[in-house]
C-alpha cells in the first residue's frame, strides 16, 4: 500500500482482556518499529525489528507486551491481561533503511487508540 | 533528565505570521540527528525536516526551516507564512547515533499544540 496501515483504529478492551494490534507497513520496508503515545505526550519507543528479527525491545513497558514481525513484513504487538496504565495511542512506523545511518526517514501509521475500561 | 524539552504546551498565532516552536535536547553523543514531525488530529506522525549534528547548514524544507545552535543544543522550527492547517501537534525527536541498544528509535519531547487563528 501507499502508507503504513495500521487496524483497528481504535480499541475498547476490558481489564484483563488480551488485545492484538496489526501493522502492516510500506511494501519493501526493512525496519519497522512500534511506539506508545500516552495521552498528552510525545511517543516513546517500545521495540525494532529489522526484517524479521527484533533487535531491539528494551522500551516494552513489561513482560506482557509482545510483537512479532515472522516474515518479515507485517507486524503485530500483542498485549497480555491488558491495565487501565495500557490505554495510549500504538503507533507503528516502517522505513526502507537498515541500520546505521542517523537521517534515514520513517513514515508513521494513524495509529490504534486503545483504550482499556 | 529529560533528552528533549519543549517548553511550548501551546501556541496561539495569527494566520500569515512566522511561528518559532522551541526545542532543547540533551546528549553526550557527538553524533545525532534531530527531526521536527507535525501530528495532526487525524494522529499520524508527518516528517517535516531533519538536522544532522554534523551539518554546516540549517535545513529547510519549504515553509519549515531549523534554527540549530549546536553550542546551546538547541534545534527551533521556524515557520514561516502560517496557514490555517498548520494546526496540529509538533514534535521534536532526536535519534542518537553511538548508543548501542535503541540507537535506532528515537526520543520525542511533549510537543507544542499550535493554532493558527484566522
Amino acid at each position: 500500500g501507499a502508507g503504513v496501515s495500521q487496524s483497528p483504529r481504535y480499541k475498547v478492551a476490558k481489564r484483563g482482556q488480551d488485545v492484538a494490534l496489526r501493522c502492516d507497513p510500506i511494501s519493501g520496508h526493512v525496519s519497522l518499529f512500534w511506539y506508545q503515545q500516552a495521552l498528552g505526550q510525545g511517543p516513546e519507543f517500545l521495540t525494532y525489528f529489522q526484517n524479521e528479527a527484533q533487535l531491539d525491545k528494551s522500551g516494552l513497558p513489561s513482560d506482557r507486551f509482545f510483537a512479532e514481525r515472522p516474515e518479515g513484513s507485517v507486524s503485530t504487538l500483542k498485549i497480555q491481561r491488558t491495565q487501565q496504565e495500557d490505554s495510549a495511542v500504538y503507533l507503528c512506523a516502517s522505513s526502507l533503511a537498515r541500520t546505521g545511518g542517523l537521517n534515514y526517514g520513517y513514515t508513521f501509521g494513524s495509529g490504534t487508540r486503545l483504550t482499556v475500561v | 533528565a529529560q533528552k528533549i524539552t519543549q517548553t511550548q504546551p501551546g501556541m496561539f498565532v495569527q494566520e500569515k505570521e512566522a511561528v518559532t516552536l522551541d526545542c532543547t535536547y540533551d546528549t553526550s553523543d557527538p553524533s545525532y540527528g534531530l527531526f521536527w514531525y507535525k501530528q495532526p488530529s487525524s494522529g499520524e506522525m508527518i516528517f517535516l525536516i531533519y538536522q544532522g549534528s554534523y551539518d554546516q547548514q540549517n535545513a529547510t524544507e519549504g515553509r519549515y526551516s531549523l534554527n540549530f545552535q549546536k553550542a546551546r543544543k538547541s534545534a527551533n522550527l521556524v515557520i514561516s507564512a502560517s496557514q490555517l492547517g498548520d494546526s496540529a501537534m509538533y514534535f521534536c525527536a532526536m535519534r542518537e547515533g553511538d548508543s548501542g541498544g535503541g540507537a535506532d528509535g528515537l526520543t520525542f519531547g511533549k510537543g507544542t499544540h499550535l493554532i493558527i487563528q484566522p
